[in-house]
């Protein structure tokens, strides 16, 4: 089985913390990606990252900036963190190819006071 | 821009109940629609569509897309208090490595 983890499921932070959310896949997947999640918007995709060292920005990524240095790991950087950055952060990956299958890890609910 | 639409946004039955979710989508160069199904946890896949008017089925669970109507559904026979969860629906474009539009998600509330 797929698996993806993320390093927290709780965090709290304050306002202007530089914050890290890890995410690690064991499935040699190509594509990763960062989501947030807040009620009644949905999933709204930050970043993704279609093979190591590369990257692209997705519907938001205002305030937040990605690393992949490895393949199977992406992390997810703010900057300067803000409170309307809490939020629930689900990371995902994709083998590539014909699938569009993304596999989802726990996600991390991140509160910055 | 790409959009998927989901309704109703919330809904409540009781168990034994038949429940009919709906995804309507406008998007370019449509590739696939799936479906997960969201717990207190990691979305969960149940279905991915490509072709109009075959449907998916797994269990009580099946799965229909309309691809000249720009829609799918999503149909939960028997309802159990275990179903009860956010359901979303995205849909991948042909040429996007894969990236997913979502849906604002359906939350379905099943009551004993």
């Amino acid at each position: 089985d797929v698996k993806v983890t993320q390093s927290s499921r709780y965090l709290v932070k304050r306002t202007g913390e530089k914050v890290f959310l890890e995410c690690v896949q064991d499935m040699d997947h190509e594509n990763m990606f960062w989501y947030r999640q807040d009620p009644g918007l949905g999933l709204r995709l930050i970043y993704f990252s279609y093979d190591v060292k590369m990257k692209e920005k997705g519907d938001i990524p205002e305030g937040y900036s990605v690393s992949r240095e490895k393949k199977e790991r992406f992390s997810l950087i703010l900057e300067s963190a803000s409170t309307n950055q809490t939020s629930m952060y689900l990371c995902a990956s994709r083998a590539g190819g014909a699938s569009n299958e993304q596999f989802f890890g726990p996600g991390t609910r991140l509160t910055v006071l | 821009e790409d959009k998927v639409v989901q309704s109703p946004l919330s809904l409540v039955v009781h168990e034994g109940d038949t429940v009919t979710l709906n995804c309507s989508y406008e998007v370019t160069n449509f590739r696939s629609l799936l479906w997960y199904k969201q717990e207190k946890k990691a979305p969960t896949f149940l279905f991915m569509l490509t072709s109009s008017g075959i449907e998916k089925k797994s269990g009580r669970l099946s799965s229909i897309l309309d691809k000249k109507e720009l829609f799918s559904i999503l149909n939960i026979t028997a309802t159990q208090t275990g179903d009860s969860a956010i359901y979303l629906c995205a849909v991948a474009r042909g040429t996007s490595y894969g990236k997913l539009t979502f849906g604002q998600g359906t939350i379905l509330t099943v009551h004993p």
